[in-house]
């Protein structure tokens, strides 16, 4: 079965950066897009990036460009989400998701979601 | 990008109740590039309809997705306790990025 396992919670302070994880399983993982998406406490769910993990690709949403750096390891199935010149409003759930269909795609398998926290 | 704005905010509703959730899109959505999710507290949101009108393996059939363009339309024929979430719309068409409606939240009455 299909299983997307994340890294633990992590704590930084304003200005660091921080490395998530997304261990993927149960599927051929150079097949499908790898997307990321954060949730900020309370609020709804907001798209980061995705990466083709096929190739060397990946595709960012605007407002996090020049801070964001998704990159992929084909020989262990795992995903990574860097964020860097973190901020307090940076404080969010962010949940890796299987990219299928056209086009980016629709999100049909979801990690469990690792809380980064930014706070002096 | 394409905004999506989810009405309404919260729906109250006794189990057994229709439920109709609205989603519509700042422009046209190409070839109906929608899906729907449901999130519960603590969880990740979980795909219920693709392509706009596709159920998602697993899914039971109470659930149906409908609409194009611009306004899309999800139905849960009868609520069940198990239904009580938010759920969320997407687009995945162009122009890119993929983005998300607020959510709305099914309470129950």
């Amino acid at each position: 079965q299909v299983q997307l396992v994340q890294s633990g919670a992590e704590v930084k302070k304003p200005g660091a950066s921080v490395k998530v994880s997304c261990k993927a399983s149960g599927y051929t993982f150079t097949g499908y897009y790898m997307h990321w998406v954060r949730q900020a406490p309370g609020q709804g769910l907001e798209w980061v990036g995705r990466i083709n993990p096929n190739i060397i690709g990946s595709n960012y949403a605007e407002k996090f460009q020049g801070r964001v750096t998704i990159t992929r390891d084909t020989s262990s199935g795992t995903a990574y989400l860097e964020l860097s010149r973190l901020k307090s409003d940076d404080t969010a759930v962010y949940f890796c998701a299987r990219g299928r269909g056209f086009n980016y795609g629709y999100l049909d398998y979801w990690g469990q979601g690792t809380l980064v926290t930014v706070s002096s | 990008e394409i905004v999506l704005t989810q009405s309404p905010g919260t729906l109250s509703l006794s189990p057994g109740e229709r439920a109709t959730l609205s989603c519509r899109a700042s422009q046209s959505v190409g070839s109906n590039f929608f899906a729907w999710y449901q999130q519960k507290p603590g969880q990740a949101p979980r795909l219920l309809i693709h392509g706009a009108t596709n159920r998602a393996t697993g899914v039971p059939d109470r659930f149906s997705g409908s609409g194009s363009g611009t306004d899309f339309t999800l139905t849960i024929s009868r609520v069940e306790p198990d239904d009580f979430a938010v759920y969320y719309c997407q687009q995945y068409g162009d122009p890119p990025p993929v983005t998300f409606g607020q959510g709305t939240k099914v309470e129950i009455k």
